[in-house]
């Protein structure tokens, strides 16, 4: 069964730091999304993007964040410069078109920022 | 983002029991509702997807909405150790490119 992977599946970075975390979708889906979960609270929404580009952001997006993609498989989350704060699992998700809000996850990044 | 709640738990049950879990939620635009099952330190899995009030069945599993009291629940039949794993509902506004608005989860054990 078609499955959203990420990589890596634990990134540690000093604070400052640029990270990029990545996704593949599954690859006949056309709305991805970028979530993220700090332990022990809730999933929250960060970035939605479909024909290429932002749908829709929340207040945790600032300009910090930003999102790509590159090629025609790859979802990427940059963060320019880390905060302590920004240590989260982050998720990706895909849907299809026909599928409305039936969103798939991947397994998540788990970000560690020291 | 409007707010959705759901008890934490932890909820402990014997295997067989029937498991509910419940999120209430304030904003009345919210059309669909899933339930999402995450294993510790996984992504969230989709369960159950539903948009009419009403129950929707799928095998030991049973969605309910009944959006005039802003109230989801999920019902987990037989349930076994298997089950164990944190039980998100989520919603969205609607059919379009909306995000979804998590409830924290509850966290469910089966004991054998």
């Amino acid at each position: 069964e078609p499955e959203v992977t990420q990589t890596p599946s634990h990134q540690v970075t000093q604070m400052g730091q640029e990270v990029i975390l990545r996704c593949v979708p599954i690859s006949n889906h056309l709305y991805f999304y970028w979530y993220r979960q700090i332990l022990g609270q809730k999933v929250e929404f960060l970035v939605s993007f479909y024909n290429n580009e932002i749908s829709e952001k929340s207040e945790i997006f600032d300009d910090q964040f930003s999102v790509e993609r590159p090629d025609g498989s790859n979802f990427t989350l940059k963060i320019r410069s880390t905060k302590l704060e920004d240590s989260a699992m982050y998720f990706c998700a895909s849907r299809s078109r026909d599928r409305n809000n039936e969103q798939f996850f991947g397994p998540g990044t788990r970000l560690t920022v020291l | 983002q409007k707010e959705v709640e759901q008890d934490p738990g932890p909820l402990s049950v014997p295997e067989g029991a029937i498991v509910s879990l419940n999120c209430t939620y304030s904003n009345s635009a919210f059309q669909y509702f899933m339930w999402y099952r995450q294993y510790s330190r996984k992504g969230p899995e989709l369960l159950m997807y539903t948009y009419s009030s009403g129950n929707k069945e799928d095998g030991r599993f049973t969605a309910q909405v009944d959006k005039s009291s802003k109230y989801i629940s999920l019902f987990i039949r037989d349930s076994q150790p298997s089950d164990s794993a944190t039980y998100l509902c989520a919603m969205t506004l609607n059919s379009g490119n909306t995000p979804l608005v998590f409830g924290k989860g509850t966290r469910l054990s089966v004991i054998a």
